[in-house]
């Protein structure tokens, strides 16, 4: 009965591999978010989709595209991973686009070696 | 580009002190939220106040806003060391859709 869920917890992959981290909440909110969160505990966001439509593109690599299959869930696909990708990625939701409370998962730690 | 700067970054107190975190940012705002980030786990919403709101309690929890300096301040009352653990503020600019996160404190509570 997690809120927001996001699989997997960890990945380690090699440079230029490629791979996706997916998320899901069961809150019934019209809004989610991927942020990615650096060594130093910077948290940025990259996108945001309300009700299956991409709201916010921070600017991020084109490696990088989010999914979004239905309100409920969000993937991220990143292409050709790179060293500077290793972050931990946090999937995020809220009820609307304009009702900030956010709820946010786990995270993926992921690690390119 | 970073909106909010908590200040300290990390602070350290003895258990039943009372813990103030500040938090300054750039642009006019809607609103402003604080966060609690555990090691290891995703962030946990604590409270929100609106532009038009200068003080908010929630349990041991007190936050100010100050508009015309730009600045919020997070108290929290009686720590315990469960409260360790990293705080954000975030804010929503005016216009915007998107809440924007500081750097965050590092709060150490010594048993």
């Amino acid at each position: 009965d997690t809120a927001v869920s996001q699989t997997p917890k960890y990945l380690v992959t090699q440079m230029g591999n490629d791979k996706s981290i997916k998320c899901e909440q069961n809150l019934g909110h019209d809004t989610m978010y991927w942020y990615k969160q650096d060594s130093k505990k910077f948290l940025k966001i990259m996108f945001s989709y309300n009700n299956k439509e991409l709201i916010i593109n921070e600017t991020v690599p084109n490696r990088f595209s989010p999914k979004s299959p239905d309100k409920a869930h969000l993937n991220l696909h990143i292409n050709s991973l790179e060293l500077g990708d290793s972050a931990v990625y946090f999937c995020a939701s809220s009820q609307s686009r304009s009702y900030n409370e956010q709820f946010f998962g786990p995270g993926t730690r992921l690690t390119v070696l | 580009s970073q909106q909010g700067e908590e200040d300290p970054q990390a602070l350290s107190i003895q258990e039943g002190e009372n813990a103030t975190m500040n938090c300054s940012y750039k642009t006019s705002i809607n609103n402003l939220q604080w966060y609690r980030q555990n090691s290891g786990r995703g962030l946990v919403h604590l409270i929100l106040i609106r532009s038009n709101e200068r003080e908010k309690h929630s349990g041991r929890l007190r936050v100010t806003l100050d508009t015309s300096k730009k600045s919020s301040s997070l108290l929290i009352t009686a720590s315990r060391a469960a409260d360790t653990a990293s705080y954000f503020c975030a804010t929503e600019k005016i216009g915007d859709d998107k809440i924007i996160f500081g750097k965050g404190t590092r709060l150490h509570i010594l048993p």
